[in-house]
């Protein structure tokens, strides 16, 4: 099975912050990765698939990389909105398993 | 606009059946993968595992001896079935639609989730 590894679990930051999360897997999965977000009470809403395609509707402050195993989403300037959970999931094989999850949270 | 909404037994003593149902509308049923994630309180997304139009499945190995899914086409449903539950199966059970293209799949549409709790 293929296994995503999510860093870092975690992350306080303020508006107008630049962040990055990054997630890699196990093994090749080419760029079949994709990115939710999740707010509290809220399921998940996709943000971009295939490494780096975007969802209709997502601000242009997001961004997305591949680059062998290794994915990363940046966010250039937070918004308020933004603070929420990041997953990413690989969607290469079966089991297709999610990261452990990112909490963006506000300083 | 694709929806998808699903119910199910939300208290559940262990050792008995979890059974939820999604139901979709707005879009086509056939071409997809239908599948089942959960999220236990407080933690991250698990993949359950997913099933087509046609009834070929994929399951998560850790969950495998205990799952079912089926799909109706005729009603554009799909269910999940996990039995002998314990107190380990508590979460938000949520259904999705995966959209698999030429570069890549993904999930585009979510339930609202259904909370399932085990208890004695």
């Amino acid at each position: 099975d293929i296994q995503m590894t999510q860093s870092p679990s975690s992350l306080s930051a303020s508006v107008g912050d630049r962040v990055t999360i990054t997630c890699r897997s196990s093994h090749s999965i080419s760029t079949h990765l994709n990115w939710y977000q999740q707010k509290p009470g809220k399921a998940p809403k996709l943000l971009i698939y295939a490494a780096s395609s975007f969802r209709g509707g997502v601000p242009s402050r997001f961004s997305a990389t591949a680059s062998g195993t290794d994915f990363t989403l940046t966010i250039s300037s937070l918004q308020p909105e933004d603070f929420a959970t990041y997953y990413c999931q690989q969607t290469y094989s079966s089991p297709r398993a999610f990261g452990q999850g990112t909490k963006l949270e506000i300083k | 606009q694709v929806q998808l909404q699903q119910w199910g037994a939300g208290l559940l003593k262990p050792s008995e059946t979890l059974s939820l149902t999604c139901a979709v509308y707005g879009g086509s049923f056939s071409g997809f993968y239908w599948t089942w994630v959960r999220q236990p309180p407080g933690k991250g997304l698990e993949w359950i595992g997913e099933i087509n139009d046609s009834g070929s499945t994929n399951y998560n190995p850790s969950l495998k001896s205990r799952v079912a899914m089926s799909v109706d086409p005729s009603k554009n449903q799909f269910s999940l079935n996990l039995n002998s539950v314990t107190a380990a199966d508590t979460a938000v059970y949520y259904c999705a639609r995966l959209d698999v293209e030429s570069n890549g799949a993904h999930l585009d549409y979510w339930g609202q989730g259904t909370l399932v709790t085990v208890s004695s």
